[in-house]
């Protein structure tokens, strides 16, 4: 069963737009921690954030912001007043304490934003 | 510090042949995992290796194996090449498992013809 679900294929945005990207896990653990990268033209994915599933504090972080919420299963990013730099593949990851210490990744969301 | 390090940058092989790629980890990350990334989808997980010991292993065929060195650097080694393991091979780091982010190196992109 898919781990991580990331229903936005691809999303367009004109520059200075909002834009959320949307992630909904599933796991049987009560400890796992959830991770977002970015993966830009060039292939290297970048670490944006963490959280543990014993932290559900939403996290602010200059013009990035995520929002977690077990009650929901979902761990979304949000990018406010989004820039051409944005534009880039971003992934949602999953690990479990107890899961055998693999990381499971959505199938992304390609972010296009349009000057 | 440098980031994490993987070699070759580029690779052509032909079906039936064999393949090493090779990692090195981010100064102090004791932790080394493999992925496979088919174009259009997300990383797949095929192992992780820490303190030299196998600790995670995906859903990968035999022909798929890896070690990691006393100096955490590892290889990942691909058997028997079928086509469809044309793919971004990338290396993570981390200072430890599951709880912790790992940080990618820029991959290996296999070609098999």
């Amino acid at each position: 069963a898919q781990k991580v679900t990331q229903a936005q294929t691809e999303i367009s945005v004109v520059e200075k737009e909002d834009v959320t990207l949307d992630c909904v896990y599933e796991t049987r653990d009560t400890t796992y921690y959830l991770f977002w990268y970015k993966q830009p033209p060039s292939g290297e994915l970048v670490f944006l954030i963490r959280r543990n599933s014993f932290d559900e504090q939403n996290e602010i972080s200059g013009r990035y912001s995520w929002n977690f919420q077990k009650s929901t299963s979902s761990f979304n990013f949000t990018i406010t007043a989004s820039q051409v730099v944005d534009s880039a593949v971003y992934f949602c990851a999953l690990s479990e304490a107890w899961g055998g210490n693999q990381f499971y990744f959505g199938t992304g969301t390609s972010l296009t934003v349009i000057p | 510090d440098a980031g994490v390090t993987q070699s070759p940058t580029h690779l052509i092989k032909t079906r039936g042949q064999h393949v090493t790629l090779r990692c090195s980890p981010i100064s102090g990350h004791k932790s080394v995992s493999w992925y496979q990334q088919v174009l259009g989808q997300g990383p797949q997980f095929i192992f992780q290796y820490y303190e030299k010991e196998e600790r995670g292993r995906g859903n990968f065929p035999d022909r798929f194996s890896a070690r990691q060195f006393p100096n955490y650097s590892s290889e990942l080694n691909v058997n028997a090449l079928l086509l469809g393991d044309s793919a971004l091979y990338l290396c993570a780091s981390s200072l430890g498992t599951a709880s912790y982010e790992q940080y990618f190196g820029p991959g290996t992109r296999l070609t098999v013809t």
